[in-house]
């Protein structure tokens, strides 16, 4: 079992540059997050989605962009990469909105110089 | 402001010990709240959920509690190992919250043998 999976791994950027991270889930849940988790703070939540085809900001979504075109996958950009977007960054999904337990993948550590 | 806070500092402990860890939030109203354990370089996994009216939850050598007046959860973990040592994350979920869970910024346990 995959569970979630997330491309790359690693990635650095010169500031101004863009990107994309590919999540991909196999177990057809409804809901998709994204995280950043930065030293010494809780992972903060970017933006999420409850549908296909849906998408919502979450705590921390300036400088990020998502979509949710299929079910399985949900994609982060960085349109204009700056240093204060170098972090770790976490998708998860889950099945049930009301239990909430996350599956988490491997984590994207992004660094912008 | 609203706050999850989990002790920074580690807790270090002599293996077979209880390692009791300490989650204390302020201005909100959970619903329910999680604990994940999370290793070097990984992502976070599902241990326990508790909902706001239950008092305790088990699962093999864990253990959970949740006061609402207090507005604190305890985890434990009974006769430690070394395998134990991780980071540990609370998190919960605000009343009706669409399963966005806010995390503590965690606590790691050392077990030492």
């Amino acid at each position: 079992n995959a569970g979630v999976t997330q491309t790359p791994k690693f990635r650095v950027l010169k500031t101004g540059q863009s990107m994309t991270l590919l999540c991909a889930q196999d177990m057809n849940h409804e809901y998709m997050y994204w995280y950043r988790q930065d030293p010494g703070m809780g992972l903060r939540l970017i933006h999420y989605s409850v549908g296909e085809g849906t998408t919502a900001k979450g705590e921390v979504p300036d400088g990020y962009n998502v979509s949710r075109l299929k079910k399985q996958n949900f994609l982060l950009g960085l349109e204009s990469a700056a240093p204060s977007q170098t972090s770790v960054y976490f998708c998860a999904s889950s099945r049930d909105k009301n239990t909430g337990e996350l599956f988490f993948g491997e984590g994207s550590r992004l660094t912008v110089l | 402001s609203q706050k999850i806070e989990q002790n920074s500092e580690a807790l270090n402990i002599q293996e077979g010990k209880t390692a009791t860890l300490t989650c204390n939030y302020t201005n909100y109203s959970p619903a329910y709240l999680q604990w994940y354990r999370q290793d070097p370089g990984r992502g976070p996994v599902f241990l326990l959920l508790i909902r706001e009216n239950e008092k305790e939850k088990r699962k093999e050598r864990l253990k959970v509690t949740f006061d609402t007046t207090l507005k604190q959860s305890l985890f434990h973990i009974t006769a430690s190992q070394p395998a134990d040592s991780a980071t540990y994350l609370c998190a919960l979920v605000p009343s009706g919250g669409y399963n966005k869970l806010i995390f503590g910024a965690g606590t790691r346990l050392a077990v030492h043998p």
